[in-house]
């Protein structure tokens, strides 16, 4: 069975640095085509993409955001971690952390509950 | 950047048929995912390259995607229906992944 699970503050200040955390299970990150990516939906708007990480290590961000955004793999390769920094209220949002198993032209097949991500002075 | 556009809503009453489009510079030319999202819920996958249906999703939910629109439908729409859907693509030229802005399906 295909979990996953994200972990971080719900609260920050203007200017800090967000880091989450998405625990998975049952699927490898060493499987070819194995693709993690970080999402995000602010309050009763669209879904948008952030950073995708793939089965070889590879980082793709969007573009806006590229340069306050680091996505990585843990050392034991079952989280996949995203930083973002210089957060502001705009930023405000739930963070999902989803998974592409067959490629990045594949859908997002598995996706965890989301994480509510408030940033307010 | 490549640009999906979704109706805002669309209203159905039980039983009849839902069609939810997605346009986009040749999209046909693209494989299109579709995802349903229930209030307060994350995201479900309901099709993938444009037609396929993950296991669990009901046959009711059906895909075509040609020209510059992509369509969902689905037939004999029940109150469990009632959600946002949303379309993405993988833009290739950009490794830009994009959603559409979401359409807001009402059961009458």
């Amino acid at each position: 069975q295909v979990t996953l699970r994200e972990s971080g503050p719900a609260l920050l200040r203007p200017t800090q640095t967000l880091t989450l955390t998405c625990s998975f299970s049952g699927f490898s990150l060493n499987t070819s085509d194995m693709c993690v990516s970080w999402l995000r939906q602010p309050p009763g708007k669209a879904l948008e993409w952030l950073a995708l990480v793939d089965w070889e290590g590879d980082e793709f961000y969007k573009t806006s955001l590229k340069t306050r955004l680091t996505i990585s793999i843990d050392t034991s390769r079952d989280r996949v971690v995203l930083s973002m920094t210089n957060v502001n209220p705009v930023d405000t949002a739930t963070y999902y952390c989803a998974r592409q198993s067959d490629g990045y032209g594949h859908g997002f097949d598995s996706w965890g509950q989301g994480v509510p991500v408030t940033v307010s002075s | 950047s490549y640009v999906l556009t979704q109706q805002s809503s669309v209203s159905v009453a039980p039983g009849k048929a839902a069609r939810i489009t997605c346009g986009g510079d040749n999209i046909g030319l693209k494989s299109v995912h579709w995802y349903q999202q229930r209030p307060g819920q994350a995201p479900v996958m309901v099709l993938f390259y444009d037609d396929d249906r993950p296991s669990g999703i009901p046959d009711r939910f059906s895909g075509f995607n040609s020209g510059n629109t992509a369509t969902l439908t689905i037939s004999r729409v029940e109150a469990g229906d009632e959600a946002d859907y949303y379309c993405q693509v993988w833009d290739s030229s950009s490794d830009d992944w994009v959603f559409g802005g979401g359409t807001t399906l009402t059961v009458l």
